[in-house]
């Protein structure tokens, strides 16, 4: 079965300061992974997505997210955050063929000037 | 080049009332969803449409229908709408349901019910 666990459901950072967002998923097979970002009242727009290529993933606005399969982990990151990157972020995990797309919590980060 | 639209933006309903969430997509995408979204539970497949004619069930359908019209458009039913129907509801669409392809996704519908 598939999951996928949002480790922190608030972060907060600094303008200028590295952002970190963790996601680590389950799956019984190679999944493909995705981050979303939803802006307030918005719907979700992809930032980035791994589908078993390269292992270092990079997005949009300078985000980027590493594949670790011994850590099952697929962590959001980017070196210097700014003030249009508040939003909540959605990692996601989905099964090649069918429907079955498995939502994380969200994580909304926050951006202190 | 509107992408994924939703109709209303907004909506209040009472116990008991029905309505349609409607959903227009204009990229020739053969697969749509319906998502509803609460606090801190992410977003969940309330159904899906594989391509034009056929329709599926995802994790949450109870309370719900939907008609896929043709290849643009998906509806989603409330018959009758519940308290617990309270929720932003997002519709996407995909080139396929393949594991790689990416969800795009309508700006939402903000359903009340009292």
């Amino acid at each position: 079965a598939q999951s996928v666990t949002q480790l922190d459901s608030h972060v907060s950072v600094s303008e200028g300061t590295p952002v970190l967002l963790r996601c680590n998923y389950s799956s019984s097979y190679s999944p493909s992974l995705f981050w979303y970002v939803q802006h307030p009242n918005k719907g979700l727009q992809l930032l980035l997505k791994y589908t078993s290529a390269a292992t270092l993933v990079k997005g949009i606005n300078g985000f980027e997210a590493e594949f670790k399969k011994s850590e099952t982990s697929f962590h959001l990151t980017k070196p210097s955050a700014h003030m249009s990157d508040a939003a909540e972020y959605f990692c996601v995990v989905k099964k090649d063929g069918g429907f079955k797309t498995i939502f994380g919590a969200g994580t909304r980060l926050f951006v202190k000037a | 080049n509107a992408g994924v639209t939703q109709t209303p933006k907004f909506q209040v309903l009472k116990t008991g009332q029905s309505m349609t969430l409607q959903c227009a997509q204009d990229m020739n995408h053969n697969s749509m969803y319906w998502y509803r979204q609460d606090p801190g539970m992410g977003l969940r497949l309330i159904y899906y449409s594989a391509s034009e004619g056929t329709t599926d069930k995802g994790e949450v359908p109870n309370g719900y229908n939907v008609s896929r019209l043709n290849k643009r458009e998906f509806s989603l039913r409330l018959e009758s709408a519940a308290p617990s129907q309270t929720s932003v509801y997002f519709c996407a669409s995909s080139s396929s349901d393949s594991g790689a392809n990416v969800l795009t996704f309508g700006a939402g519908s903000r359903l009340t019910v009292l």
